[in-house]
């Protein structure tokens, strides 16, 4: 089974609205770390957010906040007020404690913002 | 604070060759990983090192593959020889250690085209 689930492939959003990038996740593990990343044309990867499983509250950077429902496992990126340079790649990883060298990534979202 | 660097940013080369990427990692961090993107296959980690030792090798596609880290500020990963699925963009990532809250911050990564 996949450990990280992105189910949507591509996603469109009118410039200044909201968005929601779906991610679920599978573990057993009690201590885990869940991150989104950005990633551009250009080819960077861009760290976005990080919410850890042990958190109260969901997490939120500027912009981009995290819905985290730890009993549905999933971890919801939401991007508000959607910006034309927001258009990107963006994957979901997750860090697990019993294989905390390693992040495992879905397979990625395709966010383009229209104007 | 300069953040992970990678270099060649671009390396086109015939099928066959010896190529070698390389990788400086932020200074003090103490885990860095070697990943590669295709379209086929994602994000995939091909291996990763803590304070300069190999610890997990698994994802590393065939022998042709090789990685070092002779130094806490200097990676390379050798593709000898190279062949044209190799093709792909190689990252390098680091992280300050191996909690499930330490974020990775990736490269800019390295792509490569086998002729």
């Amino acid at each position: 089974a996949q450990k990280i689930t992105q189910t949507q492939p591509g996603m469109f959003v009118q410039e200044k609205e909201a968005v929601t990038l779906d991610c679920t996740y599978d573990t057993s593990d009690p201590s885990y770390g869940l991150f989104w990343y950005k990633q551009p044309s250009s080819g960077e990867m861009i760290f976005l957010i990080y919410q850890g499983s042990y958190d109260q509250q969901n997490a939120t950077e500027g912009r981009y906040s995290l819905n985290f429902q730890k009993a549905r496992k999933s971890a919801n990126l939401v991007i508000s007020a959607s910006q034309l340079g927001d258009s990107a790649m963006y994957f979901c990883a997750m860090r697990e404690v019993t294989n905390a060298g390693k992040s495992t990534f879905g397979d990625g979202t395709t966010l383009t913002v229209k104007p | 604070d300069a953040g992970v660097i990678q270099s060649p940013r671009h390396e086109v080369t015939e099928m066959g060759q010896e190529v070698t990427l390389r990788c400086k990692p932020i200074s003090g961090h103490d885990y860095l990983f070697w990943y590669r993107q295709t379209m086929m296959r994602g994000l995939e980690l091909l291996i990763y090192f803590n304070n300069n030792v190999p610890i997990d090798d698994s994802g590393m596609p065939e022998d042709r593959f090789s990685a070092k880290m002779p130094n806490a500020s200097f990676s390379t990963l050798k593709i000898q020889p190279s062949e044209p699925r190799d093709s792909a963009v190689y990252f390098c990532a680091s992280s300050l250690d191996r909690t499930v809250a330490e974020t990775q911050y990736f490269g800019p990564g390295t792509r490569l085209l086998v002729l």
